[in-house]
């Protein structure tokens, strides 16, 4: 059972445009995280959203930014995308287990 | 910083035969060892866990053993199915909860 939605699931866009997927959970976690899985499948952590206290991975490029208004959602949103931020973003939240979104595939042309 | 080794990039066994996939890390203070499984296109799907409080955790086919001396943990599926193929994600908590993955095993059932 799905309780952690994301959309889109697919997105395609040229270098330089603005992009922002969303992300909602149903499981009334604290905790809410992005992942970026390139295609290698290698997984890294961007950002972690816990009680309103922003957690960045230090890698992560300044021009992703993630934004919450409550702590079911947690968008991310890249200004200015480039080549090699074409990946699949992983929304995920935290209870006891992690629990994983389907995931945005995007594709930067 | 922080790493969890994942040893094994692919693995491929006889249908019915038993898989074992292997994982170390660095951070002593992790006690939270979670396993993934990726099917082909795909999100991740949490398979099983293991707490540094006990040292083997079974569910139904799938054996997960931890030894926190060697920092190491492994996942062991017993009388394996072609369902069972997929990417198989090994992690560990660091830092306040926060998941570090491992780089993934990509496990085929041949029949």
């Amino acid at each position: 059972e799905t309780a952690v939605f994301q959309t889109p699931n697919y997105h395609v866009t040229q270098v330089g445009n603005e992009v922002s997927f969303n992300c909602k959970q149903t499981l009334g976690h604290d905790t809410m995280y992005w992942y970026k899985q390139d295609s290698k499948k290698l997984l890294k952590i961007m950002f972690s959203y816990n009680n309103k206290q922003l957690i960045v991975n230090e890698t992560v490029p300044r021009r992703f930014s993630p934004q919450s208004s409550d702590k079911a959602h947690l968008n991310l949103r890249i200004k200015s995308v480039e080549p090699e931020d074409s990946a699949v973003y992983l929304c995920a939240t935290q209870g006891p287990e992690v629990f994983f979104g389907k995931g945005t595939r995007l594709t930067v042309v | 910083g922080e790493k969890v080794e994942q040893h094994e990039s692919t693995l491929s066994v006889r249908e019915g035969d038993s898989a074992v996939i292997n994982c170390t890390y660095t951070d002593t203070a992790s006690s939270y060892f979670p396993w993934y499984k990726q099917e082909a296109g795909k999100s991740l799907h949490f398979v099983i866990d293991i707490r540094s409080n006990v040292d083997r955790k079974q569910s139904q086919r799938l054996i997960v053993l931890l030894d926190k001396k060697a920092k190491r943990f492994s996942l062991h599926i017993t009388a394996t199915q072609p369902e069972d193929s997929a990417i198989y994600f090994c992690a560990a908590n660091y830092n306040q909860g926060k998941l570090i993955f491992g780089q993934g095993t990509k496990l085929s059932i041949k029949p």
